[in-house]
């Protein structure tokens, strides 16, 4: 079954640490995305990746950081410079065409 | 810049009613428009997209959308709505061209509550 998983679903940061979330693809999908979604404010681009190895700031990156080292995986690290990191993460990933494909999404909550 | 306005933050309708969910987006070039729906704490899915060609769009669940390139409008429609259509609908603009070829624009979101 092709697709995007995303691991945890949920995921508890106590205020300091470090958290990295995964995403995985087997779409064979050159670009991926990360989202951060709070509530009323839609879906903000965190970073994307466009191809292997290369990746670029979207519109709320400070705090966070990525890799892109396979095709089919794009990590993201919560890290603790983002001062309010609770929300819901999206990642999503693209191949020729322009329509983007989501994960089930993971929920982080800091304690 | 590129931006979508989703005017209406909740919308509620009666089982069997008509839909129409409203989209207003802002890019310079031809867009590429896209509706996308969320159940709760899930991720988002495809409902339909405008590329070019035929501005009325179906969809999958028995959606369509219109392109109306002079209202910069695309809004989602479905003519009965069942309980199931009970989600967060996303409308999003993606860039053509440029330095942001691939990314899309979200707009905030629309809550559908439907009454049995």
């Amino acid at each position: 079954d092709g697709g995007i998983t995303q691991s945890p679903k949920y995921l508890f940061r106590k205020e300091g640490q470090n958290v990295t979330l995964s995403c995985e693809q087997n779409l064979n999908h050159d670009a991926m995305y990360w989202y951060r979604q709070d509530p009323g404010q839609g879906l903000r681009l965190i970073y994307y990746s466009q191809i292997v190895n290369d990746f670029q700031k979207g519109d709320i990156a400070e705090g966070y950081s990525v890799s892109r080292e396979k095709k089919e995986s794009f990590p993201l690290t919560v890290t603790s410079a983002q001062k309010n990191p609770t929300a819901f993460y999206l990642c999503a990933s693209s191949g020729g065409g322009l329509e983007q494909f989501f994960g089930p999404g993971t929920r982080l909550t800091v304690l | 810049a590129q931006s979508v306005t989703q005017p209406d933050i909740h919308i509620t309708v009666s089982e069997g009613a008509s839909l129409e969910l409203r989209c207003n987006y802002s890019y310079g070039a031809t867009p590429y428009l896209f509706w996308y729906v969320q159940s709760p704490g899930q991720g988002l899915q495809l409902l339909l997209k405008y590329f070019s060609g035929d501005t009325l769009v179906q969809g999958i669940k028995g959606f369509e959308a219109e392109f109306k390139r002079s209202q910069s409008s695309f809004n989602l429609r479905k003519p009965s709505v069942h309980w199931s259509d009970a989600a967060e609908y996303f409308c999003a603009v993606g860039a053509s061209r440029g330095s942001t070829l691939g990314r899309l624009y979200f707009g905030r979101g629309t809550q559908l509550t439907v009454w049995p």
